[in-house]
């Protein structure tokens, strides 16, 4: 299969600071990438996606940067707040006449008061 | 908005005993897939179908089955349950086309517990 990697397992964040969390794929023919938000017990959320055609999406509080070059993708959490913590999953879309995807090692993120 | 639908939400089981997770997609959303999730793991990819046919196979057992019928909705089988399949089944469901944002959801799950 393909890989979706997260270089940090666990963050921890004081409340208010920014939070960056890093993922890196493997597949040059992805063209869709997704950010989940996952908290205990409960299905996985969805929080941004960004198509391969474009670098940078802004959602609310939340921005994605994907660099193809290095097959990196980040999710920026801005002015971290005790409700995003959480485990953070990316996900990569590979289309070969169906969808595929790929889920990459979660990353906790851990709000500090 | 209409979201992915999973039943039972709780499932208590003794090994070697058969179970049946069902999962109805969002509406007009013609794939669905299946994920088991142990604790602390990641989700991992069981099976997928799409127009009832099954479009992609990932880790699933020989003892797992699933079908999707046609009303789109999903049923994953499981026999001869062993301890190890204590975990949370995740379906999730998209659209196929690949030019429109087909966004892949997931439903809350099915916990399932082999006693």
């Amino acid at each position: 299969g393909e890989s979706v990697g997260l270089h940090l397992p666990t963050l921890s964040v004081q409340e208010g600071d920014n939070s960056i969390i890093n993922c890196a794929y493997s597949n040059s023919a992805s063209d869709y990438f997704i950010w989940y938000k996952q908290e205990s017990g409960k299905g996985p959320q969805f929080i941004i996606d960004i198509r391969s055609n474009m670098d940078k999406r802004q959602g609310q509080r939340v921005t994605v940067l994907l660099n193809k070059t290095v097959k990196h993708l980040s999710l920026q959490i801005a002015a971290t707040q005790p409700g995003d913590s959480a485990v953070y999953f990316c996900a990569e879309r590979v289309y070969n006449n169906f969808n595929k995807f790929y889920f990459g090692s979660g990353t906790k993120l851990n709000v500090k008061p | 908005a209409a979201g992915v639908i999973q039943s039972p939400r709780h499932l208590i089981k003794e090994k070697r005993e058969t179970a049946t997770l069902k999962c109805y997609p969002i509406p007009r959303h013609d794939t669905v897939y299946w994920y088991q999730q142990g604790p602390g793991q990641d989700p991992q990819f069981l099976i997928s179908f799409y127009e009832k046919m099954q479009s992609d196979k990932g880790s699933i057992p020989d003892r797992f089955s699933a079908q999707q019928f046609s009303d789109y909705h999903s049923e994953l089988n499981m026999s001869s349950l062993e301890l190890g399949d204590s975990a949370l089944y995740f379906c999730a469901s998209s659209e196929r086309n690949r030019g429109r944002g087909n966004t892949i959801y997931f439903g809350e799950g099915s916990w399932l517990t082999v006693v």
